[in-house]
């Protein structure tokens, strides 16, 4: 049973450009969720989404941050005209129910931008 | 507003000997806590839960303590072994959807 898949596990983008982030959350769960990991800090949780449907995103910046769970495919988390500040890693985490508390996380993408 | 604390940035062990590693939260209404850990260049992965009805759960070499008026639990690891060096990340969900983590403790096991 194949874990939660992230790609790419590396990113550099330079300013200004486009960073698309895609997470495949285990088989049979659902519930997807994005975490930020700026360094020496926590992982600080950004969204959480259901297929076709955001629930909440309270986490996410208001601006250049977005993020879907089609009904067929990864969840997508895009990140707009990226600056050097939004250079962290990004943890994908799913579980299978709204209720599980404990989360499945991916091993991440580092995104570096220069 | 850190509603999860782990002051210690890093700990050292002796192979052997117990780690202990605290938690304080500031949220009263935090009923679950959780232990995540941390290899580098992994994501986290679950390590040991409690309810905030009980104020221990033990696991193997795992176990938690919860303490409600202080609003402070601990995960003790004994004995530590040199795989248990890792980031330790104490984690407490809020409003159902979202779980906020702490800073994360390293600790660092030595043979």
């Amino acid at each position: 049973n194949a874990g939660v898949m992230q790609n790419p596990r590396h990113l550099v983008r330079r300013r200004g450009q486009e960073a698309r982030l895609r997470c495949s959350p285990m088989k049979g769960h659902s519930h997807v969720y994005w975490y930020r990991q700026l360094p020496e800090e926590g992982l600080k949780f950004m969204v959480y989404l259901q297929k076709e449907n955001i629930i909440d995103e309270s986490g996410m910046p208001k601006e250049r941050f977005s993020a879907e769970f089609p009904k067929e495919g990864p969840s997508i988390l895009r990140i707009q005209q990226v600056v050097r500040g939004d250079s962290a890693a990004y943890f994908c985490a799913s579980s299978p129910r709204r209720d599980d508390y404990e989360q499945y996380f991916g091993p991440g993408t580092r995104l570096t931008v220069t | 507003d850190q509603q999860v604390k782990q002051n210690s940035p890093s700990l050292s062990v002796q192979e052997g000997r117990i780690s202990i590693l605290n938690c304080d939260y500031t949220n009263s209404m935090f009923d679950y806590f959780l232990w995540y850990k941390k290899y580098p260049a992994e994501g986290p992965t679950f390590l040991i839960s409690i309810s905030s009805i009980k104020d221990k759960n033990e696991d193997g070499r795992f176990t938690v303590f919860l303490n409600k008026s202080a609003k402070h639990l601990s995960l003790h690891i004994v004995p530590s072994q040199p795989g248990d060096s890792a980031v330790y990340f104490c984690a407490a969900p809020s409003g159902g959807f979202k779980t906020i983590f702490g800073a994360g403790t390293r600790l660092f096991v030595k043979a």
